[in-house]
């Protein structure tokens, strides 16, 4: 079965960093590119950032550039997202994505069920 | 970056009925790259129709996708229980953005 599993996310002071992990299975995970997509409870979707899928190529939000990090480790299956200098404003639901190309900036075939990342004093 | 605007916010609609949810670009999305996506509450998004027009795997043909340009239309022909969801669209010719939503809630 195609999956994609987030790891548990937390309760961050603003200012403060978490790293996200996503652990994908079922498929081959260096044939696709990959994404994090966030979705603030009761609002939409947004794209936060991308990577093709060698890491070779990443693309960020305007929002999260200069501030968040996406890398890959294709011998783990897994997708990461370093998060820094956090506010209150990137409190959502995280979303791991698989493009349905090698490159991240296609549409997104298969879904993880998201991760709660709070921002909080 | 393509602002994507969906209308109407929310559709009251009974089972049976046919649902008609709009996506409307900013700029011109190129190739008709727009696809569509379910999400039922507490669920992950569930991928519907990609380049405007052509069904995912496994969709059945009551979702049809049609559009070019600015202007994009997801149509649900005969709506059944399972339907009632929020519909987001998304462009990926330009970066990635995506609609606001439609929620399709039973009347």
């Amino acid at each position: 079965e195609v999956q994609l599993v987030e790891s548990e996310g937390g309760v961050v002071r603003p200012g403060g960093s978490l790293r996200l992990s996503c652990a994908a299975s079922g498929f081959t995970f260096d044939d696709y590119g990959m994404s994090w997509v966030r979705q603030v409870p009761g609002k939409g979707l947004e794209w936060v950032s991308g990577i093709n899928w060698n890491g070779g190529s990443t693309g960020y939000a305007d929002s999260v550039k200069g501030r968040f990090t996406i890398s890959r480790d294709n011998a783990k299956n897994s997708l990461y997202l370093q998060m820094n200098s956090l506010r209150a404003e990137d409190t959502a639901l995280y979303h791991c994505a698989r493009s349905a190309k090698p490159y991240y900036d296609y549409y997104m075939d298969v879904w993880g069920k998201g991760t709660t990342v709070t921002v909080s004093s | 970056e393509i602002v994507l605007t969906q209308s109407p916010g929310t559709l009251s609609l009974s089972p049976g009925e046919r649902a008609t949810l709009s996506c409307r670009a900013s700029q011109t999305v190129s190739i008709t790259y727009l696809a569509w996506y379910q999400q039922k509450p507490g669920q992950a998004p569930r991928f519907l129709i990609y380049g405007a027009s052509s069904r995912a795997t496994g969709i059945p043909d009551r979702f049809s996708g049609s559009g070019s340009g600015t202007d994009f239309t997801l149509t649900i022909s005969r709506l059944e229980p399972e339907d009632f969801a929020v519909y987001y669209c998304q462009q990926y010719g330009t970066s990635l953005t995506f609609g606001g939503g439609t929620k399709v809630e039973i009347k």
